[in-house]
């Protein structure tokens, strides 16, 4: 079946350090392909998405590319700080219902 | 006022006590979901739903019943909970012709 494999946490930064998190899929078809954070206690809210290969999202400085020739879609951001620090979700559209699969999440932490 | 609420945010309950979770939207939308979130596993789809006479089971129904009373409201029982079912549980709500979809903050249930 379809599923999302992102990298592990914690990813401990510095402020306006690179930001990247790691997501591959695995997919009959062409999924939708999203980014959620959880701010702490909060749900989830959407950060970006892309429909088809190639296209990038990007939202609020972060960017992710939907890679088709390696099943990926890995978020970016150039300068993290200390309000970015959540946890990170890659999810992908299953079926005809429009069923999400998570990856397990990625906790982020920006100190000072 | 949230698109999306659930009621109540926090319970603590004892094993074999029967449990409502509630969901409500004011999106419209056809289309809601029941998730379970637990540390390191990410979002895990309960039972969702395209319309008040159509509900399906997700990944882990085992446990759990639904209910749709209306196109906005969308219930979540634990019939005799137990333990295991100690999590985080989340609405969504989707539909207006995009895939994305729009979560609610999250009750956090614990069975002791």
């Amino acid at each position: 079946g379809d599923s999302v494999t992102q990298m592990e946490g914690p990813v401990t930064l510095s402020e306006e350090a690179f930001l990247t998190i790691n997501c591959t899929y695995t997919a009959t078809g062409y999924p939708s392909l999203f980014w959620y954070v959880q701010y702490p206690g909060e749900g989830l809210q959407l950060l970006l998405k892309a429909t088809k290969a190639d296209d990038k999202g990007s939202n609020k400085g972060f960017e992710a590319t939907y890679r088709k020739e390696t099943t990926s879609f890995h978020l970016e951001k150039g300068s993290v700080q200390v309000s970015d620090s959540a946890v990170y979700f890659c999810a992908l559209v299953s079926g005809g219902y429009n069923k999400l699969i998570f990856g397990a999440g990625t906790r982020l932490a920006v100190h000072p | 006022d949230a698109d999306v609420t659930q009621t109540p945010r926090n319970r603590i309950t004892k094993t074999g006590k029967r449990i409502m979770l509630e969901c409500s939207q004011t999106k419209g939308h056809d289309r809601m979901y029941w998730y379970r979130q637990d540390p390191g596993l990410g979002l895990r789809l309960i039972y969702y739903s395209f319309d008040v006479k159509d509900i399906n089971k997700g990944e882990i129904s085992d446990g759990y019943s639904v209910s749709r009373q209306a196109q906005a409201k969308f219930s979540l029982s634990l019939e005799s909970a137990i333990p295991n079912q100690t999590a985080l549980y989340f609405c969504a709500t989707g539909g207006g012709g995009t895939d994305t979809q729009y979560f609610g903050p999250g009750t956090r249930l614990t069975v002791l």
